[in-house]
């Protein structure tokens, strides 16, 4: 069946470092692909998403390009927050399915 | 905006005991679905449900079963509450029709089964 595979974290960064959480997918034909995150006491949001091979999401400074090649769709910020600390999922959905595939989760923390 | 509400954040319950978590939208959407958070496993969903009275099994639907009368509520029920089943609950719903892969969560459900 479908899969999502996620960089094991914890990823803890100091404050304007550069982020990559890494995300690869498996899955039958052609996936729409998903960055949510969860703040800590809060439920997961969108962060972030595409529909096909070669979108680019972005949102609140942060960007993920849908690669076919190399099944990927990588999380990436130039400088990260210290509000940006949170759980941060990778997550596919396919063939007009709303029943999301989820990755397990990588949390990052950031250091003032 | 969407709002997604989980009757309550923090639940303790003994082994055996009924549990029910509710859970209510207020944006007319078509699909709601119940998943389980745990460290190191991330999201896994137990059931969903595409419309009033449906429901469709997840990846883990034992020890649970759902209920949808009306539909903005999605209750999800365990009938005897297992140590096992202590966990982070989150309900989520979603427009439908055509599938956008927006789904709006709720705040979670800690439940702890002793």
């Amino acid at each position: 069946g479908d899969s999502v595979t996620q960089m094991e974290g914890p990823v803890t960064l100091s404050e304007e470092a550069f982020l990559t959480i890494n995300c690869t997918y498996t899955a039958t034909g052609y996936p729409s692909l998903f960055w949510y995150v969860q703040y800590p006491g809060e439920g997961l949001q969108l962060l972030l998403k595409a529909t096909k091979a070669d979108d680019k999401g972005s949102n609140k400074g942060f960007e993920a390009t849908y690669r076919k090649e190399t099944t990927s769709f990588h999380l990436e910020k130039g400088s990260v927050q210290v509000s940006d600390s949170a759980v941060y999922f990778c997550a596919l959905t396919q063939g007009g399915s709303e029943k999301l595939v989820f990755g397990k989760g990588t949390k990052l923390t950031v250091n003032p | 905006d969407v709002k997604v509400t989980q009757s309550s954040r923090y639940l303790v319950k003994r082994t055996g005991e009924k549990v029910f978590l509710e859970c209510v939208q207020d944006m007319d959407h078509e699909n709601m679905f119940w998943y389980r958070q745990d460290p190191g496993l991330g999201l896994r969903l137990i059931y969903f449900s595409y419309d009033v009275k449906m429901k469709e099994k997840g990846d883990i639907p034992e020890g649970y079963s759902v209920s949808r009368e009306k539909k903005e509520r999605f209750s999800l029920i365990l009938e005897s509450a297992s140590t096992n089943q202590t966990s982070m609950y989150l309900c989520a719903s979603s427009l439908g029709q055509g599938g956008t892969g927006e789904l709006f969560f709720g705040e979670g459900s800690r439940l702890t089964v002793l």
